[in-house]
């Protein structure tokens, strides 16, 4: 099945600073790709997704790449603020997983101000 | 919308107890999720329904565990009996199952088991 693999575990920037978080996956049928960003004691939020048939993917301060060939996905943020604070997952789905989304374990994101 | 409504938020139970964790889907979603989550084990997916009907339960841990959705718009999660190794938050996700993949999470319940 599906394994996904996230780095760092902990991440800490100067505030204006950008972050960068990468995950890697197994099966090469992922066609979706989300990130969801859970501030403390809230569930899991999406805040961005790139499908297989796009390379990047732009919403203001937040980028996704994804590179089909080395099955690699980024996500970054640019122009760090005090409130982008929170644990970021990467996850991956796939038709053969009846598209069951797998998650990374995730990215503690702290803003130094 | 209200979004994904879970209940309780918080619960306290001692070991051996019946514990029933409660989802509201969100209007229109015909897809719900249960996942775990610990710091150990991260997210974890128990169990999944499409319709009303569960598609894949083999992340349920044991017999304890039992998850039913009486109606389109309702689910439970059951734990009985109840053991300290189970204390995590639970979250429901609900999700339109078309050609999105979005899965809309509720706020979580967390489970304390004394």
């Amino acid at each position: 099945g599906e394994n996904v693999e996230q780095h760092p575990s902990t991440l800490s920037v100067q505030e204006g600073d950008s972050a960068v978080i990468k995950c890697t996956y197994s099966d090469s049928a992922s066609n979706y790709f989300p990130w969801y960003k859970q501030e403390l004691g809230k569930g899991p939020q999406l805040i961005i997704d790139i499908r297989s048939n796009v390379g990047e993917k732009k919403d203001q301060r937040i980028a996704v790449t994804l590179n089909k060939t080395a099955k690699h996905f980024s996500l970054h943020i640019t122009e760090t603020q005090p409130e982008d604070s929170a644990v970021y997952f990467c996850a991956a789905s796939s038709p053969s997983s009846a598209s069951k989304i797998i998650f990374g374990s995730g990215t503690r994101l702290s803003i130094r101000p | 919308d209200a979004g994904v409504i879970q209940s309780p938020r918080h619960e306290v139970t001692e070991m051996g107890q019946e514990v029933t964790l409660r989802c509201k889907l969100i209007s229109g979603h015909n897809s719900l999720f249960w996942y775990r989550q610990t710091m150990m084990r991260g997210l974890e997916l128990l169990i999944y329904f499409n319709n009303n009907v569960p598609i894949d339960d083999s992340g349920m841990p044991e017999d304890r565990f039992s998850a039913k959705m009486p109606n389109a718009s309702f689910s439970t999660l059951k734990i009985q009996p109840s053991e300290p190794r189970d204390s995590a938050v639970y979250f429901c996700a609900s999700r339109v199952s078309t050609a999105t993949d979005t899965q809309y999470f509720g706020p979580g319940t967390r489970l304390t088991v004394l």
